[in-house]
């Protein structure tokens, strides 16, 4: 059973180019969680979703940041317009959907704004 | 809102022995779930141990076990016969057990094995 899958695993964007994200969930997972990590820092809750559905997106700048989880597909974490306070590392974590379940986290992707 | 403060930036540990690494956290539910996670120099994050709120028992997996004081709000990770591949960031978490499960971080607390 293949765990949580992120690409790409690194990626370099200039400033005012826009970066994609993608997050493949577990298999039987409908849940999915995006969060940043900042240099030094612990992670930070950005969104989450369900298939077709925002949930929560209270820790997503206001601008810039869009998330998406469609009916087929990967989710998706779009930043527009990048700029270098956007260098992170963004994990992505899915779960089953029922309640009391662990969260489990892919790879990450780091980006790197120029 | 929840908050989980680990108060260790770094901790170092000689091989084959024991380290404690701290942790607490400031929550009004009284349900609720506690993690630590590891974060090796790949930056995978990996789950290390759960506790759930309602258990009184602390939770064990195999080198690693917790110290769960609920009034307190305390929860500590016991890593015994520490080994090199122990060395990494450790994260304690926290989640609400009901409705979904938005997991909130602490800062991280690197642990350095010493041959």
């Amino acid at each position: 059973n293949a765990g949580v899958m992120q690409n790409p695993r690194h990626l370099v964007r200039r400033r005012g180019q826009e970066a994609r994200l993608r997050c493949s969930p577990m298999k039987g997972h409908s849940h999915v969680y995006w969060y940043r990590q900042l240099p030094e820092e612990g992670l930070k809750f950005m969104v989450y979703l369900q298939k077709e559905n925002i949930i929560d997106e209270s820790g997503m700048p206001k601008e810039r940041f869009s998330a998406e989880f469609p009916k087929e597909g990967p989710s998706i974490l779009r930043i527009q317009q990048v700029v270098r306070g956007d260098s992170a590392a963004y994990f992505c974590a899915s779960s089953p959907g029922t309640q009391q379940e662990t969260q489990y986290f892919g790879p990450g992707t780091r980006l790197l704004v120029l | 809102a929840q908050t989980v403060t680990q108060s260790q930036p770094e901790m170092s540990v000689q091989e084959a022995e024991t380290v404690t690494l701290s942790c607490t956290y400031d929550t009004s539910e009284s349900d609720y779930y506690l993690f630590w996670y590891k974060q090796p120099p790949s930056r995978q994050m990996i789950l290390v141990i759960r506790q759930e709120a309602y258990k009184q028992q602390n939770a064990t997996e195999n080198r690693f076990s917790v110290n769960f004081q609920k009034a307190a709000k305390s929860f500590s990770l016991k890593i015994s016969d520490s080994q090199l591949g122990d060395a990494a960031m450790y994260f304690c978490a926290y989640t609400f057990s009901g409705g979904y499960q938005k997991v909130t971080f602490g800062t991280g607390t690197k642990l350095q094995v010493i041959p």
